[in-house]
């Protein structure tokens, strides 16, 4: 039979429109986060970051934007490309005893899908 | 710079036999990652390793699965005696790590396992 896996939230767009991919995170104490673009049969790549201190970000085509308050990461990517179609996922940087580790907390991930 | 390089990309083999996958990081990163990615658990992360010490291998799942540093180009991680459960895509990552550094995790291009 058909194995269960995650169900990977899905947002659909049209070719030049804008993407929001939304993310909560866990660990009030974390002081860096990233976005990972994943494409088919390829591991993650870096798309952005931001440190705990800020709450705005902007890179090429993409933005993150932080609310601590309520625990939420965006991503925000400008006039979508049949390029950006990929799993995205959020990952936080926690603290643990002593300060910052380098161990990173991944989300499930977005399928970002676009439409020519 | 060639990035994180693993191997061997894809590997079949059947239940019981030992698998051994091969990571070399970045050249000058001193910190490997280890994950395991399913469709039923997402991005996991199995250990890592900081200046070729392990410091955290609490996601390792059992006594079957090993990981070992001998030098800062080199990492493996093994399964003895494999299972079918074990079929998964295993990710290798590195960074260079340092006192108030933030930077991201270079992925390599996974290895696909297969147990039969």
């Amino acid at each position: 039979g058909e194995s269960v896996g995650l169900h990977l939230p899905t947002l659909s767009v049209q070719e030049g429109d804008n993407s929001i991919i939304n993310c909560a995170y866990s660990n009030s104490a974390s002081d860096y986060f990233i976005w990972y673009k994943q494409e088919s049969g390829k591991g993650p790549q870096f798309i952005i970051d931001i440190r705990s201190n800020m709450d705005k970000r902007q890179g090429q085509r993409v933005t993150v934007l932080l609310n601590k308050t309520v625990k939420h990461l965006s991503l925000q990517i400008a006039a979508t490309q049949p390029g950006d179609s990929a799993v995205y996922f959020c990952a936080e940087r926690g603290s643990g005893r002593g300060g910052a580790t380098n161990k990173l907390i991944f989300g499930t991930g977005t399928l970002l899908a676009v439409q020519p | 710079d060639a990035g994180v390089i693993q191997s061997p990309r894809h590997e079949v083999t059947e239940m019981g036999q030992e698998v051994t996958l091969r990571c070399k990081p970045i050249s000058g990163h001193n910190s490997l990652f280890w994950y395991r990615q399913t469709m039923m658990r997402g991005l996991e992360l199995l250990i890592y390793f900081n200046n070729n010490v392990p410091i955290d291998d609490s996601g390792m799942p059992e006594d079957r699965f090993s990981a070992k540093m001998p030098n800062a180009s080199f990492s493996t991680l093994k399964i003895q005696p494999s299972e079918p459960r074990d079929s998964a895509v295993y990710f290798c990552a590195s960074i260079f790590s340092g006192r108030g550094a933030y930077n991201e995790q270079f992925f390599g291009p996974g290895t696909r396992l297969t147990v039969l």
